[in-house]
């Protein structure tokens, strides 16, 4: 059974420019949790979509948001790239959501670099 | 609020020594759940364990062991005889019994050196 795959695995920007990372879960999984990892803040939650809605959000400003489409796929999205959201962005997938006994896969990380 | 502690940064230890990792946690909830996740270079975390609040009975599995001890909010990890394979950052973290928002220690980077 395939893992959780994220696209692309490294990824450079400028400040102000805007960026979309993809998440594609182990097939049957429905939920999709996001995580900001930094060196200094830790690894930090996004935010969890199930079934297309947005189920949970961490305490991020409104620049980072995220969808679900029909087939679980998961998109984040990072508007007005500061440098401090230079990061490892890493996707984790569950089979379902609401119970924190649900292990959570994760997928390899994007690399982001804001310059 | 939920919080945990890893107060351990760094750890290095000589190979087939014992080492054990600390993790200390905070939370109102009465169900909850701890895991343990490994991150070598790659980056991709690594599921190693999950321990739900009910469940106090200590757990081995190979070289890698856990003590759970409610009285004292710890879930700490033990790996005997280890090895370079191991090196890696390893989190502990807490969720609750109503969502996936995992909360994560700050990690402790193990170096075993050959």
């Amino acid at each position: 059974k395939a893992g959780v795959t994220q696209t692309p695995r490294y990824l450079i920007k400028t400040r102000g420019q805007q960026v979309t990372l993809s998440c594609s879960p182990i097939s049957g999984h429905r939920s999709v949790s996001w995580y900001q990892q930094t060196p200094g803040q830790g690894l930090q939650f996004l935010f969890e979509y199930f079934s297309e809605t947005q189920r949970n959000k961490g305490n991020f400003p409104g620049r980072f948001s995220g969808r679900q489409f029909s087939n679980s796929r998961s998109e984040m999205n990072v508007s007005t790239l500061e440098l401090g959201d230079s990061a490892l962005y890493l996707c984790a997938s569950s089979l379902a959501s609401g119970r924190g006994y649900n292990e959570q896969f994760f997928g390899p990380g994007t690399r982001l670099t804001v310059l | 609020a939920q919080k945990v502690t890893q107060a351990q940064t760094e750890i290095s230890v000589v190979e087939k020594e014992d080492v054990t990792l600390d993790c200390v946690y905070e939370t109102r909830d009465t169900t909850y759940y701890l895991f343990w996740y490994k991150q070598p270079p790659s980056g991709e975390l690594v599921f190693l364990i999950r321990r739900n609040s009910f469940d106090e009975q200590n757990e081995i599995s190979g070289r890698y062991s856990w003590n759970f001890q409610k009285s004292t909010s710890s879930f700490n990890f033990t790996i005997t005889a280890s090895q370079v394979v191991d090196s890696a950052v390893y989190f502990c973290a807490l969720s609750g019994d109503n969502n996936n928002d995992m909360r994560f220690g700050a990690g402790t980077r193990l170096t075993v050196k050959p």
